[in-house]
């Protein structure tokens, strides 16, 4: 079966940085999608990578490894305002993306 | 404004009646997708149209049906409605299947 784990929730300090962790199990693969959602709001694109490597982008980072299944996007310099969802989803073989359920972060002065 | 128009954005209704979201994709994109989100839970996928032609099928409820019309604005129809069907429901869109998506504001719909 086709398969996202992400951590449910995780807590982190103002200023510092998170690594939030996603691994996939999926037949096929064409690229792999990080998004933000705030409490009641819509999804936004954060990142997307299809070849191994980090993409660096501001403040988050996102890196590949399609050997192993896994991905993790990394958040420096945390704001009160990264509070919130943080969204995996891989395309797999029939360009349909599959979603992780998401990481809920919380961040404390 | 993410370019995909959800309408309405607030939805109040009874146990038992029908209502019809509306979405209207970014222009140039040609895949729509709905996602019904309860509270505190993921995104659920419903439905995909691709250039007017349903593409994928999730777990989409009987009561649940959906279309894209020519001009590619889409409708979600939800049935004899239940208690358990309140939630956000997303619309998305992207240009081609595979591309990222864009993400309309969302309609809540409280069953009441």
């Amino acid at each position: 079966g086709q398969n996202i784990d992400q951590p449910t929730e995780m807590t982190a300090t103002e200023g510092a940085i998170v690594q939030i962790n996603c691994t996939y199990q999926t037949s096929g693969f064409n690229g792999l999608f990080w998004y933000q959602q705030h409490a009641g709001e819509a999804p936004t694109f954060l990142s997307y990578n299809v070849l191994d490597g980090l993409e660096e982008k501001g403040r988050f980072s996102s890196f590949l490894s399609r050997s192993k299944g896994y991905s993790y996007l990394l958040l420096k310099e945390l704001q009160m305002k990264d509070s919130a969802s943080y969204l995996c989803a891989v395309s797999g073989s029939n360009y349909q993306l599959i979603w992780g359920a998401g990481t809920k972060l919380i961040i404390k002065p | 404004d993410s370019g995909v128009t959800q309408t309405p954005k607030h939805l109040i209704t009874a146990t038992g009646q029908r209502v019809t979201l509306r979405c209207s994709p970014r222009s140039g994109d040609l895949s729509v997708y709905w996602y019904q989100q309860s509270l505190d839970q993921g995104l659920q996928f419903l439905i995909q149209y691709y250039n007017g032609e349903e593409r994928a099928k999730g777990n989409i409820l009987e009561r649940f049906s959906a279309q894209q019309f020519p001009d590619l604005h889409s409708e979600l129809n939800l049935s004899s409605l239940e208690l358990g069907d309140s939630a956000l429901y997303f619309c998305a869109s992207s240009a081609s299947p595979g591309e990222s998506y864009t993400f309309g504001s969302g309609t809540r719909l409280t069953v009441v």
